[in-house]
């Protein structure tokens, strides 16, 4: 399977300010996604991230709030843009081989918001 | 839309037992794909086995194992000669095709020694 990086793995970020999350995956894929997990609960997608194109949001998440880029087929980043204590949670990226239909997830970024 | 259900929040088993850990689902599709993941306190999630909707031969994987029982709609995954680093969230997941998983609300499974 894909080897996958996020960078960074933690961060502390102040309320009202921004933070940028890098996917970076060793092989080309057709499929990444970005899923938020907050504390004690299961994961929820965000949105999937299509290359060349605009990303594709779950309901309750809007491009406004979770601006994502996917510049080519081993990169993806997702911004959480004017953070509140609410956004404390992990954000793991996933990426699906093509003909594959299994997601491999990255190490995630663990989210503290003040 | 797809649910997933886990109704064991947490189970607790000593070293060398076998556990299991139950899962039902509920979907109107006929192709689809069912998962569990694992979670350590590192976060990381790791794919533990994988099972294809379409095929009756329940997946094995070493000590892991499912019982999969389509009509019923129902998952479970089967731990052998559980170990130390078993401990872990183990999380349930739905899939169909190149789309997004949706997953059970976890059961945290501790091994002891």
């Amino acid at each position: 399977s894909a080897v996958i990086s996020q960078k960074p793995s933690r961060d502390i970020c102040q309320r009202g300010t921004s933070l940028t999350i890098q996917c970076q995956v060793d092989s080309q894929v057709t499929m990444m996604f970005w899923y938020r997990q907050q504390p004690g609960q299961s994961l929820t997608l965000i949105a999937t991230a299509n290359q060349g194109s605009e990303a594709t949001y779950e309901s309750g998440f809007v491009i406004d709030k979770f601006p994502i880029s996917r510049p080519n087929l081993t990169f993806s980043t997702l911004t959480v843009s004017n953070m509140s204590p609410e956004d404390s949670s992990i954000y793991l990226c996933s990426v699906e081989e093509t003909g594959a239909d299994t997601q491999y997830f990255g190490p995630g970024t663990r989210l503290t918001v003040l | 839309a797809q649910t997933v259900t886990q109704s064991q929040p947490e189970m607790s088993v000593q070293e060398a037992e076998t556990v299991t850990l139950s899962c039902t689902y509920d979907t109107s599709e006929n192709n689809y794909y069912l998962f569990w993941y694992k979670q350590p306190p590192s976060r990381q999630m790791i794919l533990v086995i994988r099972q294809e909707a379409y095929k009756q031969q329940n997946a094995t994987e070493n000590r892991f194992s499912v019982n999969f029982q389509k009509a019923a709609k129902s998952f479970s995954l089967k731990i052998s000669d559980s170990q130390l680093g078993d401990t872990a969230m183990y999380f349930c997941a739905f899939m169909k095709g190149a789309q997004k998983l949706v997953f059970g609300q976890g059961t945290r499974l501790t091994i002891n020694p």
